[in-house]
């Protein structure tokens, strides 16, 4: 069964600092996503990461893969309160029949 | 805004009753997945439907089931509840069902809250 998991699960950070989310997951996946959820809000995609190696940055926020450690990252610089949000990673599998296993997510708060 | 409508969006309902959840998915994507977030069991999958048929299952209660119809909507139906069912019902679609190539991104609807009292 694959397993994911995400840490820190709480982050408590001061704008302008940088940090990092880490996700290992347990069995070989080609695909990683990170999505960002608002309270009481939807899953909002940020990246979708394919191959070992991949990195990607949108703004503030870096992800990267590495497949052979089954570790993906995402990156925080210079934090900002809009940043606050939960992060989850997600992994791929099931070939044709796809679907994502999620982490438990990171609740991010950005203090002034 | 993704794209994925679901309705209702709050629904409160009592022990033992049986509620049905609707997805209209993105224009042209052929997938459909439920999930359930809670907060003790986090975002779990339930289901996957592509082009009416059910393709995956995932941690899904025997009393939930789901269906996909031809216009391509789905159902997840929720019955006998129990106050542990109170959650946030997350639909999500996608172009295709999965495969060696491709993105396979899911788009997420806003959601249903369910208030099992």
């Amino acid at each position: 069964e694959l397993k994911v998991e995400q840490n820190p699960l709480f982050l408590s950070m001061q704008e302008g600092k940088n940090y990092t989310i880490y996700c290992n997951y347990s069995t070989t996946s080609d695909r990683l996503y990170w999505y960002r959820q608002d309270p009481g809000k939807s899953l909002e995609s940020l990246f979708v990461l394919l191959s070992n190696g991949a990195v990607k940055q949108e703004g503030r926020l870096m992800a990267s893969l590495d497949t052979k450690a089954r570790l993906s990252t995402l990156h925080i610089t210079a934090a900002v309160h809009d940043l606050s949000a939960t992060y989850f990673c997600a992994v791929g599998s099931g070939g044709s029949n796809y679907k994502l296993t999620f982490g438990k997510g990171t609740l991010l708060t950005v203090n002034p | 805004d993704s794209g994925v409508t679901q309705t209702p969006k709050h629904l409160i309902t009592a022990t033992g009753q049986r509620v049905t959840l609707r997805c209209s998915p993105r224009s042209g994507d052929l997938s459909v997945y439920w999930y359930q977030q809670s907060l003790d069991q986090g975002l779990q999958f339930l289901i996957q439907y592509y082009n009416g048929e059910e393709r995956a299952k995932g941690n899904i209660l025997e009393r939930f089931s789901a269906q996909q119809f031809p216009d391509l909507h789905s159902e997840l139906n929720l019955s006998s509840l129990e106050l542990g069912d109170s959650a946030l019902y997350f639909c999500a679609s996608s172009p295709l069902a999965g495969g060696p190539v491709g993105v396979y991104e899911q788009y997420f609807g806003p959601g249903t809250r369910l208030t099992v009292t």
